[in-house]
């Protein structure tokens, strides 16, 4: 089954330092990989994704993400982190076989917040 | 804004009653996804509709049930309903059937059950 998991709850960056949130995937077949960010009271806004070609992937708002094979990884990173980066980011992923191509499967969620 | 619109915004209603919850995709979206985000369990995958046709299904209650219309809208009934229940149900719209299409998601649904 595949599954996506965000190992950190919470993470704490002040604003102007880099950012890394992070995210591992198990899957049968190759990964479509997703970030998505959700604002309070806020759908969810998708980001970025990675489908096939470099390894680095950018998004909106700055941010990106780097896609590592043999870790099985899909980490989320900004150069230089905001305070209105601040919200809870979410990693998803599609199997790219069979029916499980079709769910997009979300982890636990990392809230980021950035301190001025 | 993504395009998603869902209605109603909020809605409290009493244990055991029933609701359904209304999600307008994107303009010439096909695919439809239901989702429930609950403190504890997260974001959860319920079902998705392809063009008025049940595609994928999580896990989704057998008390639940969704559907899509001609029109691509869809809706989620939700029946006898549990203090459980209570959550936000996110609605989400993409072109295609899956794989590497990303989806769009509404602002949600907040149902509180009392």
């Amino acid at each position: 089954a595949q599954s996506v998991a965000q190992p950190e709850d919470q993470v704490n960056v002040a604003e102007g330092n880099p950012l890394t949130v992070k995210c591992t995937y198990s899957v049968s077949g190759n990964p479509y990989l997703f970030w998505y960010v959700q604002y309070p009271n806020r759908g969810l806004q998708f980001l970025l994704k990675y489908i096939t070609g470099d390894n680095l992937v950018k998004g909106s708002y700055g941010f990106e993400a780097e896609f590592n094979k043999s870790q099985t990884s899909f980490h989320l990173k900004k150069p230089s982190a905001l305070v209105s980066d601040s919200a809870l980011y979410f990693c998803a992923v599609r199997d790219r076989s069979g029916d499980s191509s079709y769910k997009l499967i979300f982890g636990s969620g990392t809230r980021l917040l950035v301190r001025p | 804004d993504s395009g998603v619109t869902q209605t109603p915004k909020h809605l409290i209603t009493a244990t055991g009653q029933r609701v359904t919850l209304r999600c307008s995709p994107r303009s010439g979206d096909l695919s439809v996804y239901w989702y429930q985000q609950s403190l504890d369990q997260g974001l959860q995958f319920l079902i998705q509709y392809y063009n008025g046709e049940e595609r994928a299904k999580g896990n989704i209650l057998e008390r639940f049930s969704a559907q899509q219309f001609p029109d691509l809208h869809s809706e989620l009934n939700l029946s006898s309903l549990e203090l459980g229940d209570s959550a936000l149900y996110f609605c989400a719209s993409s072109a295609g059937l899956g794989g590497n299409t990303e989806a769009f998601f509404g602002q949600g649904t907040r149902l509180t059950v009392v």
